[in-house]
């Protein structure tokens, strides 16, 4: 079965230095891999997105992912952290066609 | 554009009573997802529907229902509600299923 795993339930950073967020999927083939955010009593935003054209994934607000497969990992970075990016990350599997399945989350905070 | 709309935003119910939610995809899109997050969780799947039909569905019991309309909105039935039943619904909508788009959700509140 396909799953993603957050390995870390909260990172705190410093406002201006690098953010990353780890991630590790199951999958028995090639995933369809995300990453959403979610601000405080938010809905859900799409910040990128792998589907196997290219290992490095562009998102947007300064987000990037690699989707590595010798370590079937799909870590999240960002080289400067904001004020703004403090918010609940998830990084999502596409299942069966038609589902996805989320990751326990990660919380981020920015110290200023 | 206008994304995923969701109707109503928050909700009080007591146990045992009813509830519909709603949503309307970004035009264009014909497949609707429903999602529960519980407080402190990642949301979990409930069901898609895409043209009307429904897709998938997830580990919940049949007090939960869904159905797509016409003009590709739809509605989450939620029967005989239980304080656990107490989340964020969360509706997404995508072109064919895989890239979703989520709405601001409706926080239903079970007493």
């Amino acid at each position: 079965a396909q799953s993603v795993t957050q390995l870390d339930s909260h990172v705190s950073v410093s406002e201006g230095t690098p953010v990353l967020l780890r991630c590790n999927y199951s999958s028995s083939y090639s995933p369809s891999l995300f990453w959403y955010v979610q601000h405080p009593n938010k809905g859900l935003q799409l910040l990128l997105k792998y589907t196997s054209a290219a290992t490095l994934v562009k998102g947007i607000n300064g987000f990037e992912a690699e989707f590595k497969k010798s370590e079937t990992s799909f870590h999240l970075t960002k080289p400067s952290a904001h004020m703004s990016d403090a918010a609940e990350y998830f990084c999502v599997v596409f299942v069966g066609d038609y589902k996805l399945s989320f990751g326990a989350g990660t919380t981020v905070t920015v110290r200023a | 554009d206008a994304g995923v709309t969701q109707s109503p935003t928050h909700l009080i119910k007591t146990r045992g009573q009813q509830v519909t939610l709603r949503c309307s995809p970004i035009s264009g899109h014909k497949s609707v997802s429903w999602y529960q997050q519980v407080l402190g969780q990642g949301p979990q799947f409930i069901f898609q529907y895409y043209e009307k039909e429904e897709r998938g569905r997830g580990n919940f019991p049949d007090r939960f229902s869904a159905r797509q309309f016409p003009n590709y909105s739809s509605e989450l039935n939620v029967n005989a509600l239980l304080l656990g039943d107490s989340a964020l619904y969360l509706c997404a909508s995508s072109i064919q299923g895989d890239e979703q788009f989520f709405g601001p959700g409706t926080r239903l509140t079970v007493l």
